[in-house]
């Protein structure tokens, strides 16, 4: 049982490249979440699915797409890359939406440059 | 909109002295509230959460949270501070119709010896 898989660990974009942010998770859950993490900000949520076929945008969505074609795997991605999206990015999933654990990947710390 | 504020970016305590967290909320109704501990290059990992009852919450690593509506703080606290507790704490709060976690900025703790 992994648990949150996330690949890759680390990354470097050029300006106006494109990349997918893999997240695969093991335990069945229902829910599955992208996060970005800036310093002094907390996590911001980006897109969320409640199951496979369904995803909405959470706080900070621009400049980035998600999809759920399966229920293990939410992979995020990012068109057209700028430096304000230089950060590190979390995937997280849970088998409820309401107060239960979310249970977080090991991140992907991505530069822009 | 649900909000939560860790009032201190950085605390530094000395190892076997106590630790209080703080952590404040804004919500209408009685929230579900969590706490998650980040180690360096890791993901997040839960501490303890409140749903509702007894307002004093254990959690794991030996830490406790309390709730206090009055206050709508839901500090965090340890007695002993072990050197391995350094990490940056998360408070978060869930919204009101489930689905998601709004995050506070954090507090990283460092441990001096």
């Amino acid at each position: 049982n992994a648990g949150v898989t996330q690949t890759p660990k680390f990354r470097i974009l050029k300006i106006g490249q494109s990349m997918t942010l893999q997240c695969t998770q093991d335990m069945n859950h229902n829910y599955m979440y992208w996060y970005r993490q800036d310093p002094g900000m907390g996590l911001k949520l980006i897109y969320y699915s409640v199951g496979a076929g369904i995803t909405d945008k959470g706080e900070v969505p621009n400049g980035y797409n998600v999809s759920r074609s399966t229920t293990e795997d939410f992979p995020l991605r990012l068109e057209l890359a700028a430096p304000s999206q230089t950060s590190v990015y979390f995937c997280a999933s849970s088998s409820d939406p309401s107060g239960y654990e979310q249970y977080f990947g090991p991140g992907t710390r991505l530069t822009v440059t | 909109a649900q909000s939560v504020t860790q009032p201190d970016i950085h605390i530094t305590v000395s190892e076997g002295a106590s630790l209080e967290l703080r952590c404040n909320y804004s919500y209408g109704a009685t929230p579900y509230l969590f706490w998650y501990v980040q180690s360096p290059g890791q993901g997040l990992q839960l501490l303890l959460k409140y749903f509702s009852g007894d307002t004093l919450v254990q959690g794991i690593k030996g830490f406790e949270a309390e709730f206090k509506r009055s206050q709508s703080s839901f500090n965090l606290r340890k007695p002993s501070v072990h050197w391995s507790d350094a990490a940056e704490y998360f408070c978060a709060v869930e919204e009101e119709y489930g689905n998601k976690l709004v995050f506070g900025a954090g507090t990283i703790l460092r441990v001096k010896s």
